[in-house]
């Protein structure tokens, strides 16, 4: 059975700072890795994908992937009110399409 | 911008009625998907579906789910027979590979009384 494991939060941030969410995965083949945004009441939004170990930047934000570790990361610079949400990590293995979510964690920046 | 959308925004039944949730995915997308999420749970995959056919499902995807393409553009989820613990938010999903990067619609609420 593949984990994907958030903490849930909420992960207080003031306006401004950097905001750091962490997951991780149980199941080694996993090829892909993906950061979702979900507003209360609303749908999952791609923030960012990453499928090789190392940093990938993207505007104000930052996802590191480590294989080794089983270890994703995503860093929001200059967190704004708006970035309150929930942060979903996702894994999908290679040639499959399913996509297996983590339970999400909450971000709160206050301003 | 092409986005994904889904009809109805939130449906109330009675339990052992059937229900149709129906989405438009984006229209160059090839790869299309049901997922739910429980409230306050995880966004679970049910199923994906290619070339008019289901690819992969998942455990939940059981005989009282079925989903269809009855024309070019509609991709339709139906529950036979809804139970209680079906009540969740329906998320349809649409993808132009198999890279992972889905596109979701906004959701259909099921409410099972």
């Amino acid at each position: 059975q593949k984990e994907v494991e958030q903490n849930s939060g909420p992960l207080s941030v003031p306006e401004g700072a950097i905001a750091s969410l962490n997951c991780t995965y149980s199941d080694r083949v996993s090829q892909s890795f993906f950061w979702y945004r979900q507003y209360s009441g609303k749908s999952p939004e791609l923030i960012m994908s990453i499928y090789s170990n190392g940093d990938k930047e993207d505007g104000r934000f930052t996802a590191q992937l480590n294989k080794a570790s089983q270890y994703v990361s995503l860093l929001i610079r200059d967190s704004q009110p708006s970035d309150s949400a929930t942060y979903l990590c996702a894994v999908k293995d290679s040639g499959y399409s399913t996509l297996t979510f983590g339970k999400g964690t909450m971000l709160l920046v206050s301003p | 911008e092409p986005e994904v959308t889904q009809t109805p925004s939130h449906q109330v039944t009675q339990m052992g009625q059937e229900v149709i949730l129906r989405c438009v995915p984006i229209s160059n997308h090839l790869y299309f998907y049901w997922y739910r999420q429980i409230l306050g749970q995880k966004v679970e995959f049910l199923v994906s579906f290619y070339n008019n056919e289901i690819s992969e499902k998942s455990e939940i995807f059981d005989d009282q789910f079925s989903v269809e393409r009855p024309d070019g553009s509609n991709f339709t989820l139906k529950i036979r027979s809804t139970k209680l613990e079906d009540s969740a938010m329906y998320f349809c999903a649409s993808s132009v590979s198999l890279t992972g990067e889905l596109f979701f619609g906004e959701g259909s609420r099921l409410t099972v009384l």
